[in-house]
């Protein structure tokens, strides 16, 4: 079965802490890995999208990366405008249009 | 840029009651998405449309049926509300072909 993991549920981070969230998956045939980032009271917004393993992209203190098995997103030097939550998802194998998501990790920069 | 507007950001509806929920976009975007978002479930799709007047089934459909009559309109009907689908409704537009999601800003309904 297509499945989406994220770890940790939550993460508390002093600003300047850096850290990674993970993103582990189950999917045949990937075709793209995105993450969103959800302010509160807001719908989810596009960060990235990695497609091979070894990729990276990176915007302001966010750098994704790709394996075979999972992603991950490292902050670098959070800011506590960087807390929201973080999620991440794939299409499922054998789908087109459509993308499974994780059900994200809740992130707190405190200054 | 694309802009998704979901008409209600808050309603409260009683039980039985029939909810509709409109989504409407202002780009050329061939595919709209329904999702729902609950705390430790994450978001679930209930229906997607990649044209107008077609639908598919997601992953919980069951108590929503959906319509597309135009290109940038696509609506979340709730035939008679249950508390079990008190939750936050997210609608979401993509190119054809194309897995990048726009979202709306959410609409949180509660039904007692």
């Amino acid at each position: 079965e297509d499945q989406v993991t994220q770890s940790p549920e939550a993460l508390r981070l002093q600003e300047g802490e850096s850290s990674s969230l993970n993103c582990s998956y189950t999917v045949s045939g990937l075709r793209g890995l995105f993450w969103y980032r959800q302010d509160p009271g807001k719908g989810p917004e596009f960060l990235f999208t990695l497609y091979s393993a070894g990729e990276e992209k990176e915007k302001e203190r966010l750098k994704a990366t790709l394996t075979k098995k999972e992603s991950f997103l490292h902050i670098t030097a959070p800011k506590p405008e960087d807390s929201a939550t973080y999620l991440c998802a794939v299409p499922p194998g054998g789908a087109t249009n459509k993308l499974i998501f994780g059900t994200g990790t809740l992130l707190a920069v405190q200054p | 840029d694309v802009k998704v507007t979901q008409s209600s950001r808050y309603l409260v509806k009683r039980t039985g009651e029939k909810v509709f929920l409109e989504c409407v976009q202002d780009m050329d975007h061939e595919n709209m998405f329904w999702y729902r978002q609950d705390p430790g479930l994450g978001l679930r799709l209930i229906y997607f449309s990649y044209d107008v007047k077609m639908k598919e089934k997601g992953d919980i459909p069951e108590g929503y049926s959906v319509s597309r009559e135009k290109k940038e309109r696509f609506s979340l009907i709730l035939e008679s509300a249950s508390t079990n689908q008190t939750s936050m409704y997210l609608c979401a537009t993509s190119q054809a072909g194309a897995n990048v999601l726009t979202f709306g800003a959410g609409s949180r309904l509660t039904v007692l």
